[in-house]
């Protein structure tokens, strides 16, 4: 299957900083990307949905000045986590399709975000 | 949004058990698709499935789309097989996940 790679996989940050998640698809264009997060057994919940070269759709109750999502490329999407603080203490994955192909999904490995 | 359910939330087997997971979902999808969660967080991809049936091993599954439901079926259960497997189901760019199933295999 295609690969999408995820970087960093663990990140620990102090309380006000920032902090930037990048996803990035290594052997095909992504026309879409989804960005998620999951906190200790539970389920992953959706964040937001970003197609290439416009403005990422935000779920209900997800903060867009918090957590800034851009899509520039066919290949790349960042999360960035603003003035992150400890109950963003999560982990976070993102996965990427190509919806004229089909619309299997392939996910990176997760980034674990501890804010101290 | 699209709903999606998983049963049971917990199984626990003995080793060499077989075993059916179910995946019900509340609208037409264009991608269904079971993955399993490793100890470290990575999604693993089982299968691929909005329609049909697809086997890999002792894993299958099967989607009835026109009954919105998926099945995924273990047989012959190992200790690796342990950990949390999930469906998730996208009707258009809105790909949403079950809650899991908790699978426990006994040696």
């Amino acid at each position: 299957g295609a690969v999408v790679s995820q970087h960093p996989s663990w990140v620990i940050c102090k309380s006000g900083t920032s902090v930037k998640i990048e996803c990035r698809s290594l052997d095909f264009q992504a026309t879409t990307m989804f960005w998620y997060r999951q906190f200790p057994k539970q389920s992953l919940m959706l964040m937001a949905t970003s197609n290439e070269g416009s403005k990422a759709t935000y779920e209900q109750g997800v903060e867009k000045d918090k957590f800034l999502i851009n899509h520039a490329s066919l290949t790349l999407s960042t999360l960035t986590v603003t003035s992150a603080h400890p109950e963003d203490s999560s982990f976070y994955i993102c996965s990427a399709t190509w919806l004229w192909q089909n619309t299997e999904a392939f996910f990176g490995q997760g980034t674990r975000l501890t804010v101290v | 949004g699209i709903q999606v359910e998983q049963s049971p939330p917990d199984l626990i087997l003995q080793e060499g058990a077989n075993s059916t997971l179910r995946c019900n979902f509340s609208d037409s999808v264009n991608n269904l698709q079971w993955f399993h969660q490793n100890p470290w967080g990575q999604l693993i991809n089982l299968f691929y499935i909005p329609s049909g049936t697809k086997q890999n091993g002792r894993l299958s599954a099967t989607t009835v789309a026109t009954e919105r439901y998926s099945l995924l079926y273990i047989s012959s259960s190992q200790t690796t097989d342990s950990g949390v497997y999930f469906c998730a189901a996208d009707p258009f760019n809105d790909m949403r996940f079950g809650a899991g199933t908790r699978l426990t295999v006994k040696p």
